[in-house]
């Protein structure tokens, strides 16, 4: 059973362009979690997402930022018109189910952004 | 809000030496707590899980504890080794989940 898959791995984008990041969950697992790292911060949560729905988007940027999961393919964050401040790691997890006491969420390796 | 802040920032210690993490957070009411590795340029590994009604867990050199009502979390590591140096990271999960911002391990040969 491969764990979460990320790519791509490292991603370099010019201010003002777009950015896809690919989340692969575990096999089996129907709820998404993206993440981002800041250079010597911790992981903040930006969104949950289960097939087809958004479930909690409390950690997104209001703008530029956009996520998804459709009931095909993998998850999908997107960055429109990215600006060095969105340099950083973003991490996406999975979890079986939303049984919250007893969920593990599985982290990706991660994709590294860098905005020039 | 839920905060959750880690001392020390960074910790260095000779190879063979037990070591304390600690983890504190705000807000009591969490569903569990888990500790987390992060290696340089990697990835998050699981280390060990605690729900809140458990008081601690044990993973071979690694024993975690939790006490809910004061928001703390210790993680112990039994004779350290060169490959134990990395970024430790604790999480509470109360809804979505809120990391500290780490202690970073180093263990010297």
């Amino acid at each position: 059973n491969a764990g979460v898959m990320q790519n791509p791995r490292h991603l370099v984008r010019r201010r003002g362009q777009e950015a896809r990041l690919r989340c692969s969950p575990m096999k089996g697992h129907s709820h998404v979690y993206w993440y981002r790292q800041l250079p010597e911060e911790g992981l903040k949560f930006m969104v949950y997402l289960q097939k087809e729905n958004i479930i909690d988007e409390s950690g997104m940027p209001k703008e530029r930022f956009s996520a998804e999961f459709p009931k095909e393919g993998p998850s999908i964050l997107r960055i429109q018109q990215v600006v060095r401040g969105d340099s950083a790691a973003y991490f996406c997890a999975s979890s079986p189910n939303r049984q919250a006491n007893q969920e593990t969420q599985y982290f990706g390796p991660g994709t590294r952004l860098l905005v020039l | 809000k839920q905060e959750v802040t880690q001392i020390p920032a960074a910790l260095s210690v000779p190879e063979g030496e037990n070591l304390v993490l600690n983890c504190s957070f705000t807000d009591s009411a969490i569903y569990n707590l888990q500790w987390f590795r992060q290696d340089p340029g990697k990835g998050l590994t699981s280390l060990l899980l605690i729900q809140s009604s458990q008081r601690e867990q044990t993973s071979g050199r690694l024993n975690a504890s939790l006490d809910k009502s004061s928001g703390r979390s210790t993680l112990y590591i039994a004779a350290s080794q060169p490959g134990d140096s990395a970024t430790y990271l604790c999480a509470v999960k109360a809804g979505d989940m809120r990391f500290g911002a780490g202690t970073r391990l180093t263990v010297k040969p």
